[in-house]
């Protein structure tokens, strides 16, 4: 398996455009998660879909974020318009059980996004 | 509500140091724990786990023993290697999610 992968690994835009960052969880993984990984507050779940349905989004910073699962194979993260304060790393994350104790994640290498 | 709390790094240590990294959580009942290990570029892998109070997760050389008693899940080596430069995460499971420690840089020089 090529494992978790998302496109693109680095993006640059300048404010007020739209972003969008996409995901391919592993075959076979019916949860997926977004974070976002900045220097000043860490890794945050942005939102998380198991089997395809948005479950918790309350980490979503404003109406600016949305993410989709439109298909157990894709899921994009959008932020319309962009803001300098968004830029971070932002990683996606799948597994394949929310069993506790066996909630292991498996990520991606992550989408740096800078907005100018 | 949950958390977890690391040392404030960075570490630097010479290759063949012993390691730890200190991890201690907040949680309500017996969370799973997790070691999740950054290297430049790249994203989070698992590096270990432990599911009740007591177990010992271990692989590449590294342990973490789960203590109920100091709610504590330390990250230990014996051997540092320069390959082991990168950053390390303390998380737990709240629920379906996992809930991150900000992080301990780890540097290891020749």
């Amino acid at each position: 398996d090529a494992g978790v992968i998302q496109s693109p690994r680095h993006e640059v835009t300048e404010m007020g455009q739209e972003v969008t960052l996409r995901c391919k969880p592993i075959s076979g993984h019916n949860s997926l998660f977004w974070y976002r990984q900045t220097m000043m507050r860490g890794l945050e779940l942005l939102i998380y879909f198991n089997n395809n349905v948005p479950i918790d989004d309350s980490g979503m910073p404003e109406d600016r974020f949305s993410a989709k699962m439109p298909n157990a194979s894709f899921s994009t993260l959008k932020i319309q318009p962009s803001e300098p304060r968004d830029s971070a790393v932002y990683f996606c994350a799948s597994s394949g059980t929310v069993d506790p104790g066996a909630n292991v994640l498996t990520f991606g290498a992550g989408s740096r996004l800078t907005v100018l | 509500g949950n958390s977890v709390t690391q040392m404030e790094g960075p570490v630097t240590l010479s290759e063949e140091a012993f390691l730890t990294i200190n991890c201690t959580y907040t949680a309500t009942g017996y969370p799973s724990l997790f070691w999740y290990v950054q290297y430049p570029g790249e994203g989070l892998q698992l590096l270990l786990k432990a599911t009740k109070a007591d177990d010992k997760g271990s692989n590449k050389g590294f342990e973490a023993t789960y203590r109920k008693e100091t709610t504590s899940f330390h990250l230990e080596k014996g051997s540092v290697q320069v390959s082991d430069s990168a950053v390390y995460f303390c998380a737990l499971e709240s629920s379906y999610k996992l809930i991150f420690g900000s992080g301990t840089r780890l540097l290891v020089r020749p």
